[in-house]
């Protein structure tokens, strides 16, 4: 399995332009979520999902666009890239079902850059 | 909310020691909680995980221990090895609410020194 699949691995963006960052996941899990980490803010959850078809608002959603049509793929869009938005993104998955508690998977991250 | 905040932004040891990294939570509610571990360049990687109806939890070279009343977790790595230098978050969760949402904690960082 090759776990939680992050692309692109680097992108350098002008200010306004759009994008989507790539997530895949091969473990069946019905959870994937999106966060952004900042120096000094640890990680800060953006969208998340529990199943295909349904998303939901994490902590910081504004400016980000997410839909999940399949169980394996979680992508994220940038409608109007600010530099605020220069970060490293993380995408997660998890199993849910019975049991309720259970570690979030990550990828290795998608390093952006708004210019 | 929940808010969570590490004791130490640094922690350096020599190989061979043991390291104790340090976690306070804020939300009595919690009742899940995890330690990551983030290398240079890497997305954080699952340690160990811990439920509130335990007090403390071991794995290889690691354990957890929990400490409710006051609202703290630690992290202990018996025998540092050098490849244990990274970042290390803990996060925490409330499956009594949305159990989706994990905080995660700023991150202490753990040099090795050889």
């Amino acid at each position: 399995n090759a776990g939680v699949t992050q692309t692109p691995k680097f992108q350098v963006l002008k200010t306004g332009q759009s994008m989507t960052l790539q997530c895949a996941q091969d473990m069946n899990h019905e959870y994937m979520s999106w966060y952004r980490q900042d120096p000094g803010m640890g990680l800060r959850l953006i969208h998340y999902s529990v199943g295909a078809g349904i998303t939901d608002q994490g902590e910081v959603p504004n400016g980000y666009n997410v839909s999940r049509s399949t169980t394996e793929d979680f992508p994220l869009r940038l409608l109007s890239a600010a530099p605020s938005q220069t970060s490293v993104y993380f995408c997660a998955s998890r199993r849910t079902g019975s049991t309720r508690n259970q570690p979030q998977h990550f990828g290795d991250g998608t390093r952006l850059s708004i210019l | 909310g929940e808010s969570v905040g590490l004791h130490l932004p640094t922690l350096s040891v020599q190989e061979g020691d043991n390291s104790i990294i340090n976690c306070a939570y804020s939300n009595s509610a919690s009742d899940y909680f995890i330690w990551y571990k983030q290398e240079s360049g890497k997305g954080p990687q699952f340690i160990i995980d811990i439920r509130s109806n335990m007090d403390k939890r071991q794995g290889q070279r690691v354990t957890v221990l929990l400490n409710k009343t006051v609202k703290h977790l630690s992290l202990q790595i018996a025998a540092t090895q050098p490849g244990d230098s990274a970042v290390y978050f803990c996060a925490v969760s409330n499956s009594g609410g949305s159990n989706y949402k994990l905080t995660f904690g700023k991150g202490t960082l753990l040099t090795v020194n050889p």
